[in-house]
């Protein structure tokens, strides 16, 4: 079984630029999140996504966005790239979601983005 | 208040030794725990998880969790260089969502 695919796995971007990541969860898995990994900040929850629909959002500026499309696959955009958006993005998928949640999550390796 | 604390470490131990780590948080309504282990430069990986007051063993893994003092705990026994790698403790804030503490650092030497 495949696990959860992410890209890309490095970018460097500018200032100002806009960026748009993808995930493709496990198979059978329809809930999705994010989380941005940063060394002085840690693992910090972005936004999580089940069935198209965002259910829970995590304490970050506007500049953030995520969408889930209908075969789970998810993207999470960020726009008006700032210094401080340098960090590795994982994704996670989850199997169950609909009457609850699960904590066992299945991450990919990562998309690292610098901003210069 | 930091809603899941973790020593940043690191924490050595000789290898053959039980490698205790130990993990703080403060939502009392929290109900799911979870450690995942990180090796530098890969992705984190769930290793246990636990729901209920008391001890969860699998293999050479412990998870320890009271819920009225708000602690959760992991402890590895016989500690190979293999166990090498930052623990992060977790708590579900609800449906797939967690919150991390920053880590615990854990070296096993040979």
């Amino acid at each position: 079984k495949a696990g959860v695919t992410q890209t890309p796995r490095y970018l460097i971007k500018t200032r100002g630029q806009q960026v748009t990541l993808s995930c493709s969860p496990i198979s059978g898995h329809r809930s999705v999140s994010w989380y941005q990994q940063t060394p002085g900040q840690g693992l910090q929850f972005l936004f999580e996504y089940f069935s198209e629909t965002q259910r829970n959002k995590g304490n970050f500026p506007g500049r953030f966005s995520g969408r889930q499309f209908s075969n789970s696959r998810s993207e999470m955009n960020v726009s008006t790239l700032e210094l401080g958006d340098s960090a590795l993005y994982l994704c996670a998928s989850s199997f169950r979601g609909r009457t609850g949640g699960t904590g066992e999550l299945f991450f990919g390796e990562g998309s690292r983005l610098t901003v210069l | 208040q930091k809603e899941v604390e973790q020593n940043s470490g690191p924490l050595s131990v000789p290898e053959g030794a039980i490698a205790s780590l130990n993990c703080t948080y403060s939502d009392r309504v929290s109900q799911s725990f979870f450690w995942y282990r990180q090796y530098s430069g890969k992705s984190p990986e769930l290793i246990m998880s636990i729901y209920s007051n008391g001890d969860k063993e699998d293999g050479r893994f412990t998870a320890q969790l009271n819920k009225a003092s708000q602690y959760v705990s992991l402890l590895i026994r016989d500690s190979q260089p293999s166990d090498s790698a930052t623990y992060l403790c977790a708590v579900n804030r609800g449906y797939s969502t967690l919150t991390f503490g920053k880590g615990t650092m854990l070296l096993v030497s040979p």
